[in-house]
């Protein structure tokens, strides 16, 4: 079977940084990604990582290790309207998403 | 960048009747669409992959009679709930994988309600 897991929620503090991970096993693997979705709403893009290591994009990185089938994505100098559920999904021959993390972040 | 139109963004039948949604990709050719369906608070559930000109392939669980999925055109899927039931209602979401790119787009998502 597929098994893409994430944390359920998390809570930060505004200004804040804060890791969310995501743990995968699927058959075949050919890219990862982190999609940021508000309720009632698509997801949009954050990030996609093929190879192993480390990509910045302002305020958020992602990483990847495929031999521990392990991302995370880091959230930087955190705000209000980053409060959300961050979803990792995994590219096979098809996109498969994780179970999902609701960020809740405080003033 | 690349455009998926859904529509209708939102919808409510009775129990019993059937819904299409439909999901056009504007500004690109979509050999693949993914449909999903998301219930509240939790994540997206891939239910078929849709195929330009050949049957969909659904995921183990997803009733294929029900769920009728056509994919006509390379620029146009469309998502047909038969026989609609409450325990349907959902978010329901196209995604498209342009061609030229290695990227996903998805559509608006469509709410489902039956009563």
């Amino acid at each position: 079977g597929q098994n893409i897991d994430q944390p359920t929620e998390m809570t930060a503090t505004e200004g804040a940084i804060v890791q969310i991970n995501c743990t995968y096993q699927t058959s075949g693997f050919n890219g990862l990604f982190w999609y940021q979705q508000h309720a009632g709403e698509a997801p949009t893009f954050l990030s996609y990582n093929v190879l192993d290591g480390l990509e910045e994009k302002g305020r958020f990185s992602s990483f990847l290790s495929r031999s521990k089938g392990y991302s995370y994505l880091l959230l930087k100098e955190l705000q209000m309207k980053d409060s959300a559920s961050y979803l990792c999904a995994v590219r096979t021959d098809k996109l498969i998403f994780g179970t999902g993390t609701r960020l809740q972040v405080f003033p | 960048g690349a455009v998926v139109s859904q529509h209708p963004s939102r919808v409510i039948c009775k129990s019993g009747t059937s819904v299409k949604i439909e999901c056009r990709s504007l500004d690109f050719q979509a050999t693949t669409m993914f449909w999903y369906r998301q219930f509240p608070k939790q994540s997206l559930m891939l239910m078929a992959t849709s195929n330009e000109g050949s049957k969909a392939t659904y995921e183990q669980g997803v009733e294929k009679d029900k769920f009728l999925i056509n994919h006509a055109s390379l620029t146009l899927s469309t998502l047909t709930v038969t026989s609609a039931h409450p325990e349907d209602s959902s978010f329901y979401i196209c995604s498209a994988r342009d061609s030229a790119d290695y990227g996903y787009t998805f559509g608006s998502g469509t709410r489902l309600t039956v009563v």
